[in-house]
Parts: C-alpha cells; sequence; structure tokens
C-alpha cells in the first residue's frame, strides 16, 4: 500500500528566510505526486503537482518541489518565506490515472517569524 | 463558478448519537465526490468516493457510511459514534479521476 512520510511536523522559519518541507512516498510505481496548503480555517489549496515531464514543477505563491525518482522523494520549496505562508502543508499522492485518491502525509506545520 | 459548501463547521456529539455531515457542489454537474478524514497526528486519509448517483466506494472499513442522494450533494453519516470518529472531515469534488480536486472547510467532529 501507499504511503507518505512528512519527517517534520513543525518547522519554524525566519521571514525572508529560504524554506524546505520534506517529502517522501513509498509506491509501486511513480505515482502524481501533490502538495496542498491549508490555511487557519480554511479547506485545502493545491500548490502544485506533478504527473509526468520535468521533475521541477512551479507552483503558486512561488513555491516549487523537485520530484527525485532515486529517492523517492517530493520535497517543497520557496526561496524566500512571507509571514503569510504560515499553515500547514500536505504531500500526497494519487496512482496513476485515479489523481484525485490522494494519499496524504501527516503534514507539516509552518511557523514564520518576523 | 464552481463552489463546495461543507457544514458544519465544528460538531460536538456525544458518544452512540447520531451523525450527519453535508457536502453540496455548485456550478458543476456529475462530480465525482470524497470524503477524508484527518485524525489527531495522523494525515488525510480518503474514506469514500462517489462517481455518480447512488454509487459508493468505501475505502477503508469503519463506523460510517455514505450517500449521495443527488448528484452534488454527499453525505457522511453514522448510525452511533464512537470516540474514534473525532477528527477532521473534509469533502472534495473534482472534475474527472486526473483532474485537480477541491476541497470544502472541513468539519471538526468532536465525539465526547
Amino acid at each position: 500500500a501507499q504511503s507518505v512520510t512528512q519527517p517534520d511536523i513543525h518547522i519554524t522559519v525566519s521571514e525572508g528566510a529560504s524554506l524546505e518541507l520534506r517529502c517522501n512516498y513509498s509506491y509501486g510505481a511513480t505515482p502524481y505526486l501533490f502538495w496542498y496548503v491549508q490555511s487557519p480555517g480554511q479547506g485545502l489549496q493545491l500548490l502544485l503537482k506533478y504527473f509526468s515531464g520535468d521533475t521541477l514543477v512551479q507552483g503558486i505563491k512561488g513555491f516549487e518541489a523537485e520530484f527525485k525518482r532515486s529517492q523517492s522523494s517530493f520535497n517543497l520549496r520557496k526561496p524566500s518565506v512571507h509571514w503569510s505562508d504560515a499553515a500547514e502543508y500536505f504531500c500526497a499522492v494519487a496512482p496513476v490515472h485515479a489523481g484525485n485518491m490522494l494519499t496524504f502525509g501527516g503534514g507539516t506545520r509552518l511557523m514564520v517569524k518576523p | 463558478s464552481q463552489t463546495i459548501h461543507q457544514w458544519p463547521a465544528t460538531l460536538v456529539q456525544p458518544v452512540g448519537s447520531p451523525l450527519s455531515l453535508e457536502c453540496t457542489v455548485e456550478g458543476t454537474s456529475n462530480p465525482n465526490l470524497y470524503w477524508y478524514r484527518q485524525a489527531a497526528g495522523r494525515g488525510l486519509q480518503l474514506l469514500f468516493y462517489s462517481v455518480g448517483i447512488g454509487q459508493i466506494s468505501s475505502e477503508v472499513p469503519q463506523n460510517l457510511s455514505a450517500s449521495r442522494p443527488q448528484d452534488r450533494q454527499f453525505i457522511l453519516s453514522s448510525k452511533k459514534l464512537l470516540l474514534s470518529d473525532s477528527g477532521f472531515y473534509l469533502c472534495a469534488w473534482a472534475g474527472g479521476l486526473n483532474t485537480e480536486a477541491f476541497f470544502g472547510q472541513g468539519t471538526r467532529l468532536t465525539v465526547v
């Protein structure tokens, strides 16, 4: 069965600093990969997704993620964090051709220091 | 534009009581519909999905059931809640299996 691991439950960074959130997955084949963000009181919003092709994926709000097949990883990055980025971030996988059957990681809560 | 509504936002229910959470989608027809749950300290888990009226698939055995009485309505139910049913429940819709899923704002259920 597929699984997703987000090793960092909480991360605190200073505003303007760079950010990397880790995500590792276990799956029989290369799945579809996603990052979602959940702000307080809000539903989940899709940041970016990887289906195939270029392994460096650009998303909304200045985020990007890199798929590394050899490491089974899909880490999320942002070069300069803004206070409004404080939220919970979820990595997710789905089977190819069933992209809505999502398996989520446990989430990483990001706090941003002024 | 499409919107998804989920209510209530929070709910506190005693053990053994029934549950009904409702989710409706506007602005689209024949969506795929999903119920996810996030238990404390765990990731989001797919509970049910539906590709059409009356068609429900369950991903995990549990104390809950789902129904789709109308094209854009998806209901999560329980006859008797357990403490372990506490969690954050999210409804989602998608236009197809390989399109982006859009999530509601969630219901935080506390069973006491």
